[in-house]
């Protein structure tokens, strides 16, 4: 079946520092691509996706690039906070049912000031 | 908009116990989920609905039921709970538009099973 494999598990970064989070999926039929962020005790909520006939796109701070041919995305987010701590996931579908996201298994996001 | 909203909060069952974890969304959108999160594991897919009276499995459906009987209720049915069972339950809904496909969640039920 579908699969989304997400690294690190955890990543701690210095305030002001830049981290990156990989994801890489099985699915070659996926063209929708969101990333989510979950604060302790709160529900996922989304901060950025990417649709498959792009190859990256931006958000002030963040950005998420899309490799097709290697199924690989990540999410970049340069001049790290301490509100950016936070547990990110990556996820993968088909636009034609986003009801069927398949999620990565996540990552801690430490930022020390 | 109250968004999607879940019922009850916290649930705590004794094994064997049956119970439905309610879901209902008010943006009349197609798509509705629900997922379960465990410590490490991520959100796991259980059930999902394309629309009123159509569901399919998704990567963890087995002890769970689903149904849709209306566009705006999808109701997760736990038939005979298990200690594997304890878990963090999240509901989801999104449209089959084309200008957002963003699944917006509700803020989940909290389950144990003893």
């Amino acid at each position: 079946g579908e699969n989304v494999e997400q690294h690190p598990s955890t990543l701690s970064v210095q305030e002001g520092d830049s981290a990156v989070i990989k994801c890489t999926y099985s699915d070659s039929a996926s063209n929708y691509f969101p990333w989510y962020k979950q604060e302790l005790g709160k529900r996922p909520q989304l901060i950025i996706d990417i649709r498959s006939n792009v190859g990256e796109k931006k958000d002030q701070r963040i950005a998420v690039t899309l490799n097709k041919t290697a199924k690989h995305f990540s999410l970049h987010i340069t001049e790290t906070q301490p509100e950016d701590s936070a547990v990110y996931f990556c996820a993968a579908t088909r636009r034609s049912n986003t009801g069927k996201l398949i999620f990565g298994q996540g990552t801690t996001l430490q930022v020390k000031p | 908009n109250a968004g999607v909203t879940q019922t009850p909060k916290f649930q705590v069952l004794k094994t064997g116990q049956s119970m439905t974890l309610q879901c209902a969304q008010d943006m009349n959108h197609e798509y509705m989920s629900w997922y379960r999160q465990d410590p490490g594991m991520g959100l796991r897919l259980i059930h999902y609905s394309v629309g009123a009276g159509i569901t399919d499995q998704g990567e963890v459906p087995n002890g769970y039921n689903v149904s849709r009987s209306t566009t705006e209720d999808f109701p997760l049915r736990l038939l005979s709970a298990a200690p594997s069972q304890t878990s963090v339950y999240f509901c989801a809904s999104s449209s089959s538009g084309t200008v957002s496909y963003e699944q917006y969640f509700g803020p989940g039920t909290r389950l144990t099973v003893t």
